[in-house]
């Protein structure tokens, strides 16, 4: 069984730009969840996707998005990057959007903007 | 509001020493509780989790956590430590939004000295 991937690992974009992190989830898991862990803090909720729609979203301004693909797996969208958007991006995928549905983590992408 | 407190923020043990990691919650209902490890350049992996039953549960690694209602913890715990447990440890709840959000709290960084 293929556990949660993440491309690319590391990122490194200048204020302004845009990025774009991509995320496959674990095989039989239809939702995904995208998390971002600044320097020294516990990862935050940005939102999730369940079968191609976003079902829930965190304290996150709009020019954070997301996709979720036929096959479930996800890429989340940052336009007009700031220097605080620097941080790991984490991606987790679940059989469900239940709270009861155990989030399998992936290893992260991590973005410095300068 | 929901939240998780971790109020150690760094502990170090003596490898076969026993730990104990401390997590209180604010929580409105019966919470789903966490507890993910994070070895670095990985991602979260999931020790253990509580939703129900019996308030002490068994994690993988030799890890364990007890479930307390009316101290609102859910304390993490092992009997010897080894060398391979340095890591960081977040505790999380379960959000019952209708959608699979974690609350995490800002970790603890765990150091073994041999």
């Amino acid at each position: 069984e293929t556990g949660v991937t993440q491309s690319p690992t590391h990122l490194i974009k200048t204020r302004g730009q845009q990025v774009t992190l991509r995320c496959s989830s674990q095989s039989g898991h239809n939702t995904v969840s995208w998390y971002q862990q600044a320097l020294g803090q516990g990862p935050q909720f940005i939102f999730q996707y369940y079968r191609e729609e976003e079902n829930g979203r965190g304290n996150f301004p709009p020019r954070f998005s997301g996709l979720q693909f036929p096959n479930y797996s996800s890429e989340l969208n940052v336009n007009a990057l700031e220097l605080d958007d620097s941080a790991l991006y984490l991606c987790a995928s679940s059989r469900g959007r239940t709270s009861q549905e155990t989030q399998y983590f992936g290893p992260g992408t991590r973005l410095l903007v300068l | 509001a929901q939240s998780v407190t971790q109020p150690d923020i760094h502990i170090t043990v003596s490898e076969g020493a026993s730990l104990e990691l401390r997590c209180n919650y604010s929580y409105g209902a019966t919470p789903y509780l966490f507890w993910y490890v994070q070895s670095p350049g990985q991602g979260l992996q999931l020790l253990l989790k509580y939703f129900s039953g019996d308030t002490l549960v068994q994690g993988i690694k030799g890890f364990e956590a007890e479930f307390k209602r009316s101290q609102s913890s859910f304390n993490l715990r092992k009997p010897s430590v080894h060398w391979s447990d340095a890591a960081e440890y977040f505790c999380a709840v379960g959000f019952s939004g209708g959608y699979n959000k974690l609350i995490f709290g800002a970790g603890t960084r765990l150091a073994v000295h041999p």
